[in-house]
């Protein structure tokens, strides 16, 4: 059954420093999203993302945050000037272009802000 | 986008059936009700999702009544496994990104 892939599955960084996460979702799928989830929180939208381009943002993706898809497989999110506030599980999610389709996760990023 | 309440935390029992009622009581017409599956450290789980009535899979059924403001996640005969987190989410599935409430803690126990 095809998956959603994330890696790294783990990331220790310093504060200030980026970071990339590289998300390949299933295929055939377009529309594409990225959430995080801070240790024993919900579960957090970050941003959309169909046709090369945002389509919705959450307020917690600001000017810290982007994404792209350079290669038309991976999906990638980078945080700039990591903050300790940003330690948290980084899911990638895709999805099937059509009504009833649902949203497939990956197995996450764990990002850890030191 | 509709919210959803859902209780908490339950605890069964292995082999029993677990019932999970979300309430959606401001579901908009268009929108599916997707009920997902979390363990520590994992991503979301898709479960089943529906849109009225009764849908059936090999893990789980979901009842959702005519009026469309409730419904319920069936588990039948659980094990220890199925110690997780579930959420309930409603919404438009043509590109309308989740948003995820706490979940109900489902603890199964021996």
């Amino acid at each position: 059954e095809p998956e959603v892939t994330q890696t790294p599955s783990h990331q220790v960084t310093q504060m200030g420093q980026e970071v990339i996460l590289r998300c390949v979702p299933i295929s055939n799928h377009l529309y594409f999203y990225w959430y995080r989830q801070i240790l024993g929180q919900k579960v957090e939208f970050l941003v959309s993302f169909y046709n090369n381009e945002i389509s919705e943002k959450s307020e917690i993706f600001d000017d810290q945050f982007s994404v792209e898809r350079p290669d038309g497989s991976n999906f990638t999110l980078k945080i700039r000037s990591t903050k300790l506030e940003d330690s948290a599980m980084y899911f990638c999610a895709s999805r099937n272009r059509g009504l009833g389709e649902t949203q497939y996760f990956g197995p996450g990023t764990r990002l850890l802000v030191l | 986008l509709a919210k959803t309440t859902q209780p908490i935390s339950m605890d069964s029992y292995e082999g029993q059936e677990v019932n999970i009622t979300c309430s959606h009581n401001n579901i908009a017409t268009n929108d599916y009700i997707t009920w997902y599956q979390q363990f520590p450290s994992q991503g979301p789980r898709f479960i089943i999702q529906g849109y009225k009535t009764k849908v059936t899979n090999e893990v789980a059924s979901l009842f959702i009544p005519a009026d469309r403001k409730s419904s319920t996640l069936s588990l039948p005969r659980v094990s220890l496994s199925d110690t997780a987190v579930y959420y309930c989410l409603v919404g438009l599935l043509g590109g309308q990104n989740f948003v995820f409430g706490p979940g109900t803690r489902l603890s199964v126990l021996p």
